[in-house]
């Protein structure tokens, strides 16, 4: 079973801060994908990263793999009270036996007005 | 462009009866899936089907679960009997290709609760 550990689990901020979330494994993922899923509905996926050190920006925020392809992190600039909600990591694994797409619990971002 | 729709929304039941839970992928998708959410363990993979096939169901709790898909724009997932630790947030996801890696569009959920 590959594991998918996020931190931190729970992060409330004030509107206009900056802040950063991770997601880290011991396994090796060929992509890892972001989602963020509002209460009451399902997961929407915000995007995939493929390539070990690749860096993807979506507005404000900035997603990067780590260069060994087992961990990803997601910066988000001058947070916005729409940008509350939960995010979720999910990795594919690296050989045939685990390639399936695998979940974090997740962080829980709550952002003040 | 209609998404998944998963039918119902919310399911109250007793412990021992049988629930159905139902999904639409979107048109034109090869792969379906279901997951179930818990605060606990999060978002799991119970199965999936690739043209209509079932595919993987190692996530399928025990013999109490069973799933579906007669056709390509209809699943649906059955408990039965159910328990009240089958209490969740169950959701189905479509992807157009074949591979695990593809973009999963998901429904809203269906929230299960059972007394």
């Amino acid at each position: 079973t590959q594991l998918l550990e996020q931190s931190p689990q729970f992060l409330s901020i004030q509107e206009g801060e900056n802040l950063t979330v991770y997601c880290n494994s011991s396994s090796v993922f060929s992509s890892l994908q972001w989602y963020r899923q509002e209460p009451g509905e399902g997961p929407v996926l915000l995007v995939t990263v493929v390539t070990g050190g690749e860096v993807k920006k979506l507005k404000r925020l900035t997603f990067q793999f780590g260069d060994a392809r087992k961990d990803s992190s997601l910066h988000i600039t001058a947070a916005q009270p729409g940008d509350t909600g939960l995010y979720l990591c999910a990795g594919v694994g690296d050989t045939g036996a685990n390639s399936k797409l695998t979940f974090g619990k997740g962080i829980t971002l709550s952002v003040r007005p | 462009d209609a998404g998944v729709i998963q039918s119902p929304r919310h399911e109250v039941t007793e412990m021992g009866q049988e629930v159905t839970l139902r999904c639409k992928p979107i048109s034109g998708h090869n792969s379906l899936f279901w997951y179930r959410q818990t605060m606990m363990r999060g978002l799991e993979l119970l199965i999936y089907f690739n043209n209509n096939v079932p595919i993987d169901d190692s996530g399928m709790p025990e013999d109490r679960f069973s799933a579906k898909m007669p056709n390509a724009s209809f699943s649906t997932l059955k408990i039965q009997p159910s328990e009240p630790r089958d209490s969740a947030v169950y959701f189905c996801a479509s992807s157009r290709g074949k591979g695990v890696q593809e973009k999963l569009f998901f429904g809203s959920g269906t929230q299960l609760s059972v007394l």
